[in-house]
């Protein structure tokens, strides 16, 4: 079965530090996502992107954080300058039709700001 | 008020019983999903529903849209069925999800 890949799987960063999260996304898809859980709590949304933009972003999704598909398969989670609070397990999704679809979430990247 | 409310919390049964978990949120939606968080972290799609029911295997979902509520049925349940279960909406028009605390279920030989 077709499956999201990301890495990497743990990255441990010095606070201040940039970071980029990797996802592959299923290939026939159109819609691409990021979400975050930090340790304990419920999975959040950041950003969903399709035809090239985001589409929709969260209030979590700020200037520290972009979203970049570079090549047509990579689907990238840049986060400039990390602060403690971004420590957290990252997922990458993907869909064919949107959020009205089977939406396939990828094994998720550890970060942990030191 | 969260929009997405689950119960319970936490449920621990023998193996074999039948589970259920419950779904209850409060804004229109255009499509709930079913999802399993694996000890690890990885979550896997169970189901995406916007009416009715859906069947796979043991489980079983059903969605009430006028009374804004779904579950999650377990059948003959068993240990490997032990992980978070989270029900997650996405509202008319966004494609963001937004998700339920999750129901640890710990099922014991």
């Amino acid at each position: 079965e077709p499956e999201v890949t990301q890495t990497p799987s743990h990255q441990v960063t010095q606070m201040g530090q940039e970071v980029i999260l990797r996802c592959v996304p299923i290939s026939n898809h159109l819609y691409f996502y990021w979400y975050r859980q930090i340790l304990g709590q419920k999975v959040e949304f950041l950003v969903s992107f399709y035809n090239n933009e985001i589409s929709e972003k969260s209030e979590i999704f700020d200037d520290q954080f972009s979203v970049e598909r570079p090549d047509g398969s990579n689907f990238t989670l840049k986060i400039r300058s990390t602060k403690l609070e971004d420590s957290a397990m990252y997922f990458c999704a993907s869909s064919r039709q949107g959020a009205v679809n089977t939406i396939y979430f990828g094994e998720g990247s550890w970060l942990t700001v030191v | 008020k969260n929009e997405v409310e689950q119960s319970p919390q936490n449920l621990t049964a023998q193996e074999g019983e039948f589970i259920t978990i419950n779904c209850s949120y409060s804004v229109g939606i255009s499509a709930l999903h079913w999802l399993q968080q694996h000890p690890g972290g990885g979550i896997v799609s169970l189901f995406m529903l916007s009416s009715g029911k859906k069947k796979h295997g043991r489980l079983i979902a059903t969605i009430n849209i006028q009374e804004k509520h779904s579950s999650l049925h377990i059948t003959a349940s068993h240990p490997r069925d032990s992980a978070v279960y989270i029900c997650a909406v996405a509202r008319f028009g966004n494609e963001k999800l937004t998700f339920g605390t999750g129901t640890r279920l710990t099922i014991i030989p």
